[in-house]
Order: C-alpha cells, then structure tokens, then sequence
C-alpha cells in the first residue's frame, strides 16, 4: 500500500528560486492537507483541500500556493523561496468527518540557502 | 479558535515504567475529537490514539490509554509499560468539523534503559 507519498524526500534550495513539492495519495481521500514542522513549533498548518478544487489557508499560508486539480495530488508550490520557509513539509490527507485521523508522508526536508 | 498546548517539552521514563504526558486544548466547538500521534526519529507520524469529546469513556490502545477531563479541556497520555521503542516526539491534536487540525509542540519522550 503506498497510502501518501511526499516527493523529494531532500531538497536545497537558493533564496529566490520556486519548486513544487509533490503528494499523491491512492486511498481516494477527499481531505487533503500541509503542514510544515519547526523546532518547538509543532506542525503548522498550510493550506488544506476538501475535495478537487476547493482549497483553503491554514495558519501559515504566506509564501505557499497549492492547488487540487485531482483527488489524488495536492502539491505546494513555494514561488519564491526564503531562509524562512527552510523546515520539514508534511503532506496528510484523510477522509471527511472529525473522527478520521491523518495519513501522513514521510517529510521533506527543504533548506533555503 | 482552537489551541492546544503541550507544557512539557521533554520527559524521560526508565524502561517497563510509566509516564504520563500532559496536552491541554481549547475549542469553542462542541463536537470534536482528540488525537495523539507518535513521530519517531524515522519522522513517520503514526496515530497513538484517538478520543471521542463525547464520550466520557477514556480510549485505550494496549499499552497506551488517555485521562479525557472535558471540563478541564485535558486530554493527557498514559504509556505503560514503556519500551525503547516508545522513545519519539508525541504529538496532542484537536479536530472538529472546521477541518482543521491544530496541533500541539510535542514532547520528546526519552526511554532509559
């Protein structure tokens, strides 16, 4: 069962340059969301998605653009990458309803030079 | 909104003991549901437990149970018997119908053999 996969797994980046991280996820979940973990921070949410082309911010939203064109992916992209946005991203995704926990990825790990 | 506050950023246990870890949480919803989760150093997140806010009956999982005091807003984590596997992060989180997820800072559990 792949359940959700985060590609890459590590990546470095330059201050000013754009990447986007992938997610995919094959339990037909229609929650989708991402979290980014700081030291002492916990995990902070991004932006979430209830279904294919409805997404919404979360707590830290700045600097982050996401979309959901499928129920499978839910990417982020970062347009301009700062020193600030350097931690570890987590995509999760579950079903609907307040009961159902996450089904997390694995993490990236993303510095910004 | 919805917080939740972990107050102890470290602890340590002796192997085949048992500890406690303390999450307390605030929501102005009436139907909600209580998670911990498990990151090891891998930084998997694995789902501990979960908690019905409706339910006065604390969830128990083998080694793991929890203390739900809802008028306190207290949700803490039991673990018994402790093994060295059980060393990681433990994250406290609150869900509700909003579909956000907010967690807390994590504690870091330390095994001691």
């Amino acid at each position: 069962n792949a359940g959700v996969t985060q590609t890459p797994k590590f990546q470095v980046l330059k201050t000013g340059q754009s990447m986007t991280l992938q997610c995919a996820q094959d339990m037909n979940h229609e929650y989708m969301s991402w979290y980014r973990q700081d030291p002492g921070m916990g995990l902070r949410l991004i932006h979430y998605s209830v279904g294919a082309g409805i997404t919404d911010q979360g707590e830290v939203p700045n600097g982050y653009n996401v979309s959901r064109s499928t129920t499978e992916d839910f990417p982020l992209r970062l347009l301009s990458a700062a020193p600030s946005q350097t931690s570890v991203y987590f995509c999760a995704s579950s079903r609907t309803g307040a009961n159902q926990p996450q089904h997390f990825g694995d993490g990236t790990r993303l510095s910004i030079l | 909104a919805q917080t939740v506050t972990q107050s102890q950023p470290e602890m340590s246990v002796q192997e085949a003991e048992t500890v406690t870890l303390s999450c307390t949480y605030d929501t102005s919803e009436s139907d909600y549901y209580l998670f911990w989760y498990k990151q090891p150093p891998s930084r998997q997140m694995i789902l501990v437990i979960r908690q019905e806010a409706y339910k006065q009956q604390n969830a128990t999982e083998n080694r793991f149970s929890v203390n739900f005091q809802k008028a306190a807003k207290s949700f803490s984590l039991k673990i018994s018997d402790s093994q060295l596997g059980d060393a990681a992060m433990y994250f406290c989180a609150v869900h509700s119908g909003t579909y956000k997820y907010i967690f807390g800072t994590g504690t870091r559990l330390k095994v001691l053999a």
